[in-house]
C-alpha cells in the first residue's frame, strides 16, 4: 500500500541540541509539507516544496530547516534555534497538480523537550 | 489571505445524535473545500471534498455542500456513532495554499 512513514513516532531533544524528523513516500507524489501541530490549534505550514531539490518557507519557517534531495523524501531538522519546539509535527504529500488534489498525511512524529 | 473558521468546540453528543459543524472560509475566486479527520496519535485523513459551487461531498454518512453565496461548508451527519470520535478539519486550498481551520474536536457517548 501506498502512503507516508514518518519517525520516530516520539522523539526528545535536549538544550541546544538539533533534531532530524524523517517523512518518505512511495506515493509518487511531487509536493511534500511539513506542519507543526500545537494543542486546541490547527496546522501551521513551516516548509514546503513543489519538486526536487527545490522548496520554500511557510509562515512559522524560523527555527527550521529541511532538504529535498530525493522525490521520496522530505526531512525536517528542528535547531537549537527553535525555543519551543514541543509539537505533534505532519508531513503531508499531495501531486502538487492542482487545488483539487488532498494532501495525504503521515501518522506524525510528537517532539518532546528534555 | 485565505483562511477557515469553523466552530469551536468541543462538541459532545449521544450516539444517534444528529452532528453539524460549521466551517466558514475567506478566499478569493474559488478554493476546493475538504474535511479532514484526525484520530488521536494519528495524522490527519481525508473524510470528503468539493471544488465547485453547490458540490456536495460525502463519506460515511458525512455529507458537506460547498455553499459560494454563504461561504460554508458545515459537515453533517444523520446519526454518529462512538466510533466517530475524533478531532474535525475544515480546510481550503487555493493556488496551492492549503489553509486548516483550528479543529472541533467530537466525542460521541453511549
Amino acid at each position: 500500500d501506498g502512503g507516508i512513514t514518518q519517525s520516530p513516532k516520539y522523539l526528545f531533544r535536549k538544550e541546544g541540541q538539533n533534531v532530524t524528523l524523517s517523512c518518505e513516500q512511495n506515493l509518487n507524489h511531487d509536493a511534500m509539507y511539513w506542519y507543526r501541530q500545537d494543542p486546541g490549534q490547527g496546522l501551521r505550514l513551516i516548509y514546503y516544496s513543489q519538486i526536487v531539490n527545490d522548496f520554500q518557507k511557510g509562515d512559522i519557517a524560523e527555527g527550521y530547516s529541511v532538504s529535498r534531495e530525493k522525490k521520496e523524501s522530505f526531512p525536517l531538522t528542528v535547531t537549537s534555534a527553535q525555543k519551543n519546539p514541543t509539537a505533534f509535527y505532519l508531513c503531508a504529500s499531495n501531486s502538487g497538480t492542482g487545488d483539487n488534489q488532498p494532501q495525504h498525511f503521515g501518522d506524525g512524529t510528537r517532539l518532546s523537550i528534555l | 489571505g485565505n483562511s477557515v473558521t469553523q466552530m469551536e468546540g468541543p462538541v459532545t453528543l449521544s450516539e444517534e445524535a444528529f452532528l453539524t459543524i460549521n466551517c466558514t472560509y475567506t478566499a478569493t475566486g474559488y478554493p476546493s473545500l475538504f474535511w479532514y479527520v484526525q484520530y488521536p496519535g494519528e495524522g490527519l485523513q481525508l473524510l470528503l471534498k468539493a471544488t465547485k459551487a453547490d458540490d456536495k461531498g460525502s463519506n460515511k454518512g458525512f455529507e458537506a455542500t460547498y455553499r459560494k453565496e454563504t461561504t460554508s461548508f458545515h459537515l453533517e451527519k444523520g446519526s454518529v456513532q462512538v466510533s466517530d470520535s475524533a478531532v474535525y478539519f475544515c480546510a481550503l486550498s487555493r493556488n496551492n495554499d492549503m489553509r486548516f481551520g483550528a479543529g472541533t474536536r467530537l466525542t460521541v457517548k453511549p
